[in-house]
């Protein structure tokens, strides 16, 4: 059981340039995740699933998109990397209904230059 | 939207002292509160957490408070050691939209 799995776990991109952060759950979770960590700014929701086959906004969407490719995975594109994006990204995840817990994966550590 | 603020964004105790870290939210549909502690280079790790029907839970050294008039939530630390010293982050979380919003972290230090 890996729990909540990123990839990659750090990348270096170029302004303009597009990538895709990997997310998978192990855990049967319905809803899905993703943040960004920035120094002083706590974590921000990007994008979330609550089931599969929905997304929604977050508190930071612009710039990226979103795939909840089936149950266990959840994949968030940046199409045109901004150094704005320079951050470290979380996926999270967690069960829907009385229990509560959000599990979170290692982090993606991404520079834009 | 619900925002939730934390305070202080640092604190400094001496070993064995406890420490408070308080949250308030803005949201009155919110009715989870979790607190997760994260060591540098790790990810976020669920410490304790209290639902909107509790006003008070206990682990061990670490206790939530929440008041839901006030609509703000606390975490208390006592005989604070060396290995409480991280950031910790609160949240609210809002079953009618699934969301999670993150406070923006205590960075605590606990001298020896």
């Amino acid at each position: 059981n890996a729990g909540v799995t990123q990839t990659p776990k750090f990348q270096v991109l170029k302004t303009g340039q597009s990538m895709t952060l990997q997310c998978a759950q192990d855990m049967n979770h319905n809803s899905m995740y993703w943040y960004r960590q920035d120094p002083g700014m706590g974590l921000r929701l990007i994008y979330y699933s609550a089931s599969e086959g929905t997304t929604d906004k977050g508190e930071v969407p612009n710039g990226y998109n979103v795939s909840r490719l089936n149950k266990r995975e959840f994949s968030l594109r940046l199409e045109s990397a901004a150094p704005s994006q320079t951050s470290v990204y979380f996926c999270a995840s967690r069960y829907t209904g009385g229990e509560k817990t959000q599990y979170f994966g290692p982090g993606t550590r991404l520079l834009v230059l | 939207g619900e925002n939730v603020e934390q305070h202080p964004s640092t604190l400094s105790v001496q070993e064995g002292d406890s420490a408070v870290i308080k949250c308030t939210y803005s949201d009155s549909a919110s009715n989870y509160f979790p607190w997760y502690k994260q060591e540098l280079g790790k990810r976020p790790q669920l410490i304790i957490d209290i639902r909107s029907n509790v006003g008070e839970k206990k682990d061990q050294r670490i206790a939530v408070t929440l008041n839901k008039t006030a609509k703000h939530f606390s975490l208390h630390i006592t005989e604070t050691q060396p290995e409480d010293s991280a950031v910790y982050f609160c949240a609210a979380y809002d079953s009618g939209t699934y969301k999670y919003i993150f406070g923006t972290g205590t960075r605590l230090k606990v001298l020896a």
